[in-house]
C-alpha cells in the first residue's frame, strides 16, 4: 500500500513565485516526516524534518494530521531551487516510505 | 560530517553476470539500506540491515541478495544481472531508534549512487 503520495511528478514555477509542493501519507498514527531534495547531479540529502519546525533555504512545511498531508512551501522561489523533491515518512521501525517524488523547475 | 560512499559512479554490465555493489559509511551507523530509484518510481527499497548478519527484505528483493559481514558496509548483489535492473542504485545509513535520545537523530544519509546499466 502507498504510504506516501506525491501527486505531482513534474512542477514548473516562476522565479518569485509561490511554490508549494503536495504530499499526502497513509498512517493513523504518529508520524515523522522529512522532505529530501536531490539537486542536479547531487546526492539525496535532507531537506527538513517536521519534528525540528524549521525553515531551510526558505522551504517550509506544516504537518497537517487532520489533512495527513505535509505539503511543502516556499513563498519565493529562486532557480537554484530547481530539484527533485521527495517525501518521507518514518513510522515506529527504522524504515523509511519515500514517495514517487516531483521534480521541480524554476524558470528564470 | 556523515561519509556514505560506494564502489562506483557507473557501471555497465551484460545479462547474466553476477554483480556486486559495495557500499562504506563511516559514522558507525546501525542501519544500513539499499534503494533503487527510478523516474516516476521514486525510492523503492530493496533490503536493510539494522545489524551486521542481519538483513530485511524491503519491497523488491527479487533477483537481489545482500551482506553485511562489518558494521560500515552493506554489499548488493544480483545474482544475474537482467536489463529490467538497469537503474540508479542509491545506499543509505542511518542510527538505530533507540540508539539516541534525539529523535531528530534518526534521517538516512545517502550515498552518490551507482548507475548500473545492463545491456
Amino acid at each position: 500500500a502507498q504510504r506516501v503520495t506525491q501527486p505531482e511528478k513534474l512542477l514548473s514555477v516562476f522565479k518569485g513565485a509561490p511554490v508549494e509542493l503536495k504530499c499526502n501519507y497513509s498512517y493513523s498514527g504518529s508520524p515523522e516526516l522529512f522532505w529530501y531534495v536531490q539537486y542536479s547531479r547531487q546526492r539525496l540529502q535532507l531537506l527538513l524534518r517536521h519534528i525540528s519546525r524549521e525553515s531551510i533555504k526558505g522551504f517550509t512545511a506544516d504537518l497537517n494530521k487532520g489533512e495527513t498531508s505535509f505539503h511543502l512551501k516556499k513563498p519565493f522561489a529562486q532557480e537554484e531551487d530547481s530539484a527533485m523533491y521527495y517525501c518521507a515518512l518514518s513510522l515506529t521501525g527504522n524504515q523509511f516510505y519515500f514517495g514517487t517524488g516531483t521534480s521541480l523547475t524554476v524558470i528564470p | 560530517d556523515v561519509k556514505v560512499t560506494q564502489s562506483s559512479r557507473y557501471l555497465v554490465k551484460r545479462t547474466g553476470e553476477k554483480v556486486f555493489l559495495e557500499c562504506v559509511q563511516d559514522m558507525d551507523h546501525e542501519n544500513m539500506f539499499w534503494y533503487r530509484q527510478d523516474p516516476g518510481l521514486g525510492l523503492r527499497l530493496i533490503y536493510f540491515s539494522y545489524d551486521v548478519k542481519m538483513k530485511e527484505k524491503g519491497d523488491i528483493p527479487e533477483g537481489y541478495s545482500v551482506s553485511r559481514e562489518k558494521k560500515e558496509r552493506f554489499s548488493l548483489i544480483l545474482e544475474s544481472a537482467s536489463t529490467n535492473q538497469t537503474s540508479m542504485y542509491l545506499c543509505a545509513s542511518s542510527l538505530n531508534r533507540g540508539t539516541s535520545s534525539i529523535p531528530a537523530a534518526y534521517e538516512q544519509y545517502f550515498g552518490p549512487g551507482t548507475r548500473l546499466t545492463v545491456t
